[in-house]
């Protein structure tokens, strides 16, 4: 069974802090890779694609690690508006374009 | 944004009644899927489809059914409602290609009671 594993949380970090999340894959025939961020209730929306040579925006860098099948995300200088969770999602690729996510990781930032 | 959007975005309905959730999208995506999101089960994937008619079934696609009849429109059918049913539901949709992001649309919360 293909699957996409996080780290299960919560994290409760306080403002200011640095952190990071880390997500394996077992598809190594993957194509594409991302990080979405789903506030309570709400739909979950793109963070950032995840890119072979790693990519930042701003606070926040994702990198890919295709041989040990890694994605991480950090996180710099928390906000407490970063609380939320956030999926580590995988695009298979392939005719069906199927997208496998994991189960995402809470986080939240206190005062 | 991108334009997607679902109906009804909250229903409850009785056990054994059918139930159709819609899913509409003005981007001309090929790729659309519905998911169910449940606490500590994270996202699930129903059903797909990659086309107009060409649908296929995800890792929990007992009790529903969909249907692709126009690019716009994906429908998801529950055909006789049971209260595992109750749950989040989002509609998705992806561009054709191997680096395409998915957007969401903003669920629909379903209870089955």
């Amino acid at each position: 069974r293909k699957e996409v594993e996080q780290d299960p949380g919560p994290f409760n970090v306080p403002e200011g802090a640095t952190v990071a999340f880390n997500c394996t894959y077992s598809n190594s025939a993957s194509q594409s890779f991302f990080w979405y961020r789903q506030d309570c209730r709400k739909e979950p929306k793109l963070l950032m694609s995840v890119y072979s040579s790693g990519n930042e925006d701003g606070r926040f860098t994702a990198q890919l690690n295709r041989a040990s099948q890694y994605i991480s995300l950090l996180i710099r200088d928390s906000k407490l508006s970063d609380s939320a969770t956030y999926l580590c999602v995988v695009n298979e690729g392939g005719s069906q374009g199927n997208l496998i996510f994991g189960k995402g990781t809470k986080l939240s930032v206190k005062p | 944004d991108a334009g997607i959007t679902q109906s009804p975005r909250h229903k409850v309905t009785e056990t054994g009644t059918p139930v159709t959730l819609r899913c509409h999208q003005t981007e001309n995506h090929r790729y659309m899927y519905w998911y169910r999101q449940d606490p500590g089960h994270g996202l699930r994937l129903i059903h797909y489809s990659y086309g107009v008619k060409d649908t296929d079934k995800g890792e929990v696609s007992d009790g529903y059914s969909v249907s692709r009849s126009k690019t716009e429109d994906f429908l998801l059918t529950l055909e006789s409602a049971t209260s595992s049913q109750t749950s989040v539901y989002f509609c998705a949709i992806t561009a054709q290609g191997r680096r395409t992001e998915a957007f969401f649309g903003q669920g629909t919360r379903l209870t089955v009671v």
